[in-house]
């Protein structure tokens, strides 16, 4: 595709449930980035990969969070035990590279994650 | 922590009218990113500015950084109702440690209304 793709695009689940949510960046881009918005809010960073490995993942709310890129290209967002504070929208972006400048990030659509 | 403080958090205008969105921090960055974020959508760059003092302009939006780089504004001329959005500012510290992770201010919501 053109862009960064993100599925599903809405997800309701219930409190205490484990959800996985996944970003196909677009190809080439050998940074992604995963960002979460709360209502009202801008994005939160919460992790950077580098290729398949995770640069900077000091985003991470808690341990119950964790992110995998295992060929370098897609990734998926892992929340275990999830709480209705994780209700949020879930950004992904990719770049080309990550090295100081302005490297532009482009955003996917985002999934909704609903906690009842 | 780096914060961004994005000001005013809501904005609704009459077509016709200018406005400023300003974004103001006491850390300084490498470069400032300003973003349109539209519903059930991510947000899309408009501009970067990287150096201190730099003005750009991108037809009815005009984006300044200011000289210390600790601070940014947005100024729209004679808005239109397609300008309605979320606008988001943004700094990169890239080249220390966090290699172009993004500090978001909270966003602007701007109505203009026709």
């Amino acid at each position: 595709g053109a862009g960064v793709s993100q599925t599903p695009s809405n997800k309701v689940t219930e409190k205490g449930k484990y959800v996985e949510l996944r970003c196909d960046p677009i190809s080439g881009h050998t940074a992604l980035y995963w960002y979460r918005q709360s209502l009202g809010q801008g994005p939160e960073f919460l992790i950077y990969f580098q290729g398949t490995g995770a640069a900077d993942d000091s985003g991470l709310p808690n341990d119950r969070f964790f992110a995998v890129r295992p060929e370098g290209s897609v990734s998926t967002l892992k929340i275990q035990r999830t709480e209705r504070g994780d209700s949020a929208v879930y950004l992904c972006a990719s770049s080309l590279i990550s090295l100081a400048g302005d490297n532009e990030q482009f955003f996917g659509p985002g999934t909704r994650l609903t906690v009842l | 922590t780096q914060l961004l403080e994005q000001s005013p958090q809501f904005l609704s205008i009459q077509e016709g009218e200018n406005l400023t969105v300003y974004c103001n921090s006491s850390s300084v960055f490498s470069s400032l990113q300003w973003y349109r974020q539209e519903p059930g959508e991510g947000p899309v760059l408009l501009v970067t500015v990287v150096t201190g003092g730099e003005v750009k302009k991108l037809k009815r939006l005009t984006f300044q950084f200011g000289d210390a780089r600790k601070d940014s504004s947005l100024h729209i001329t004679a808005a239109q109702p397609g300008d309605t959005g979320l606008y988001l500012c943004a700094g990169d510290r890239a080249g220390g440690t966090s290699y172009g992770k993004l500090t978001f201010g909270q966003g602007t919501i701007l109505t203009v209304h026709p």
